[in-house]
């Protein structure tokens, strides 16, 4: 079993839509979480980052992290085609010298 | 802000062939990282440098694979000899003095394909 898993979709979704995407894990020593943008033949691009459970929200994004159930989440509001990308979630403990746990990775496509 | 420089952006060999990538990191970033991002899947960490001592390399396969940063800054991966399962991008990435966990910036990567 991975420590992090992530639907690899494809999730394929109208403009305007919402787009709803998770990720969970299994290392209970998991405190930041994180999502990435990947666009193809690109490097990752930090979106989101946050420490422990709550909320967070940033323009059209929104993530959420339950510790409890070990399950992180992130809205995209009002997509656009220019969200059709990768997103790619990853989570990291102080204990382990901050090393990033990335989740496979699903692929978005947003059709106008 | 400059982002991470990597090259060459693509690169073809043979396998028992050897290649050497190359990254500049974002100025001032103390911590540098190289990851090997297989086709479908996520980032995997190859090896961690704070300025230019290794922090893990504990999913680094020493017996082909190689990493420095002299001076703490620029780092060059080699790998030598190539398999055909050493096939896939690599990422170099750079965050500011890990205690405190800032956020890892990536740049595009270098597209191996061994034949």
């Amino acid at each position: 079993q991975k420590e992090v898993e992530q639907d690899p979709g494809p999730l394929s979704v109208p403009e305007g839509a919402i787009v709803s995407l998770n990720c969970t894990y299994s290392n209970s020593a998991f405190q930041y979480f994180m999502w990435y943008r990947q666009y193809s033949r690109k490097g990752p691009e930090l979106l989101m980052y946050t420490y422990s459970s709550g909320n967070k929200e940033d323009g059209r994004f929104t993530a959420q992290v339950d510790k409890s159930s070990k399950y992180i989440s992130l809205f995209i509001r009002d997509s656009q085609p220019s969200d059709s990308a990768t997103y790619l979630c990853a989570m990291s403990a102080r204990a382990a010298g901050n090393k990033l746990t990335f989740g496979g990775g699903t692929r978005v496509l947003v059709k106008p | 802000e400059a982002g991470v420089a990597q090259s060459p952006r693509y690169k073809i060999i043979e396998k028992r062939q050897s290649v050497a990538f190359w990254c500049n990191p974002i100025s001032g970033h103390a911590t540098l990282y190289w990851y090997q991002q297989i086709l479908g899947q996520g980032p995997k960490l190859l090896i961690q440098f704070q300025n230019n001592g290794v922090v893990d390399d504990s999913q680094l396969p020493k017996d082909r694979f190689s990493a420095e940063r002299l001076k703490g800054v620029d780092s060059t991966l080699k790998i030598q000899p190539a398999k055909l399962e050493d096939s896939a991008v690599y990422l170099c990435a750079s965050s500011g003095i890990t205690g405190r966990n800032q956020p890892q910036h990536f740049g595009d990567g270098t597209r191996l394909s061994i034949l």
